[in-house]
């Protein structure tokens, strides 16, 4: 299957700081991102959905301003968690797709935040 | 709107015992896909299995086997022989145009 990376893998970082978290398609071109937020012994949750070129879609109860999400090409998308609260500590994950493959997307390895 | 329910919490079996995880799912689409994942202790996601809606022949992967019945919109995922390696959380998952909807995971210990 196809491969997505994300990086970093953990990061801890202090509260009112940003931290960016990166999400590539390696070997191919992905005209949809998304990313999903996982709180300790809980399920994924779909924080928004991002396409190349245009803005993302936020799910509901999902702040914009705090997770800022730019998929500037075909390969690469990033979640900016922008003034971090310990609150904030969770899980990240993406997944990406082509509209060739249709219904099939990949996983990124997702990046454990946690704010201190 | 789409939904996913695994009623089953978590799960203790012995090893060897067979272990069937339960999934339900609600959606109006006609056509999607369904999922199942296991996230060990690291996180990251593994592949265990896609199904679309249109194909409810029943599947065997080595000591996996999954049975889909669109009449009571399940997806069931069965271990046979349990192993200790196979202690995780599983999740089924429901895709509609690639947006995933997660249930909420079983979690499943295998003690030797």
């Amino acid at each position: 299957g196809a491969v997505v990376s994300q990086h970093p893998s953990r990061v801890i970082c202090k509260s009112g700081t940003s931290v960016k978290i990166e999400c590539r398609s390696l070997d191919f071109q992905a005209t949809t991102m998304f990313w999903y937020r996982q709180f300790p012994k809980q399920s994924l949750m779909l924080m928004a959905t991002s396409n190349e070129g245009s803005k993302a879609t936020y799910e509901q109860g999902v702040e914009k301003d705090k997770f800022l999400i730019n998929h500037a090409s075909l390969t690469l998308s990033t979640l900016t968690v922008t003034s971090a609260h310990p609150e904030d500590s969770s899980f990240y994950i993406c997944s990406a797709a082509t509209g060739a493959l249709n219904t099939e997307a990949f996983f990124g390895q997702g990046t454990r935040l946690t704010v201190v | 709107a789409q939904k996913v329910t695994q009623a089953q919490t978590e799960i203790s079996v012995v090893e060897k015992e067979d272990v069937t995880l339960d999934c339900v799912y609600e959606t109006r689409d006609t056509t999607y896909y369904l999922f199942w994942y296991k996230q060990p202790p690291s996180g990251e996601l593994v592949f265990l299995i896609r199904r679309n809606s249109f194909d409810e022949q029943n599947e065997i992967s080595g000591r996996y086997s999954w049975n889909f019945q669109k009449s009571t919109s399940s997806f069931n995922f069965t271990i046979t022989a349990s192993q200790v390696v196979d202690s995780a959380v599983y999740f089924c998952a429901l895709s509609d145009f690639n947006k995933f909807y997660f249930g909420s995971g079983t979690k499943l210990n295998v003690k030797p």
